[in-house]
């Protein structure tokens, strides 16, 4: 089955440790998502990328960044997780561009940070 | 920027009663969808609404979009306990890829 699959699906760092999340796609979809979610909140919006180009939301802190090495794979990279980092991490695809594109969510990466 | 208010956060319900959740954009949307989210797990897709006053059924779920393509409405008849979960909606007009997601209604049902 076409899916979006997001690894490890529990991950514990320490303070200050760097981290990455990973997530793969077999819908080939050309917009790949990185939300934040915390607990009882909605999804944030922290980057996306159409094919190669990749789009930053003006509050995302630097502390994140992201890498697309093809199509099906995305990667979320935090550099110096803080104890506020710590969050449901969900990735999504869409088809194409265009807020009316159906996202598709994968399970989420579970972020503890000590 | 755009902004999506949801209400209720929270509701609780006895199995059987009737459910709604309301969103309400501070702009004009060009789509609405909405998304159900299980406790633990992630969000999943249930339905977009695109033109003024459109209603979308989907069995005991009814879906409605507002004339003025600013607020939207999930009401569940009936509930039953599967569908417990957080229901958000999200809005799309602001940036071309950007939805705005509500901030959820979790929905509680005593069996």
């Amino acid at each position: 089955d076409a899916m979006v699959i997001q690894n490890p699906r529990y991950q514990v760092t320490q303070f200050g440790k760097p981290v990455t999340l990973s997530c793969s796609q077999t819908l080939n979809h050309n917009v790949m998502y990185w939300y934040q979610q915390k607990s009882s909140q909605a999804p944030k919006l922290l980057f996306h990328y159409y094919d190669k180009d990749f789009n930053n939301e003006a509050d995302t802190p630097d502390n994140f960044q992201s890498r697309r090495p093809n199509t099906s794979f995305c990667f979320l990279d935090i550099r110096s997780p803080g104890l506020g980092d710590a969050a449901m991490y969900l990735c999504a695809t869409s088809r194409d561009a265009g807020t009316q594109e159906t996202q598709y969510f994968g399970p989420g990466t579970r972020l503890l940070v000590l | 920027g755009q902004q999506v208010m949801q209400i209720p956060q929270y509701q609780h319900v006895q199995e059987g009663e009737d459910f709604t959740t309301y969103c309400n954009s501070s702009t004009t949307l060009s789509n609405i969808q909405w998304y159900k989210q299980r406790p633990g797990g992630h969000p999943v897709f249930l339905i977009q609404l695109v033109k003024s006053g459109e209603v979308k059924k989907q069995k005991r779920l009814t879906f409605q979009f507002g004339e003025a393509k600013k607020n939207s409405s999930l009401h569940i008849t009936a509930t039953q306990t599967t569908d417990v979960g957080t229901y958000f909606c999200a809005g799309g007009g602001g940036s071309n890829y950007k939805l705005t997601f509500g901030k959820g209604t979790l929905l509680t049902v005593n069996p």
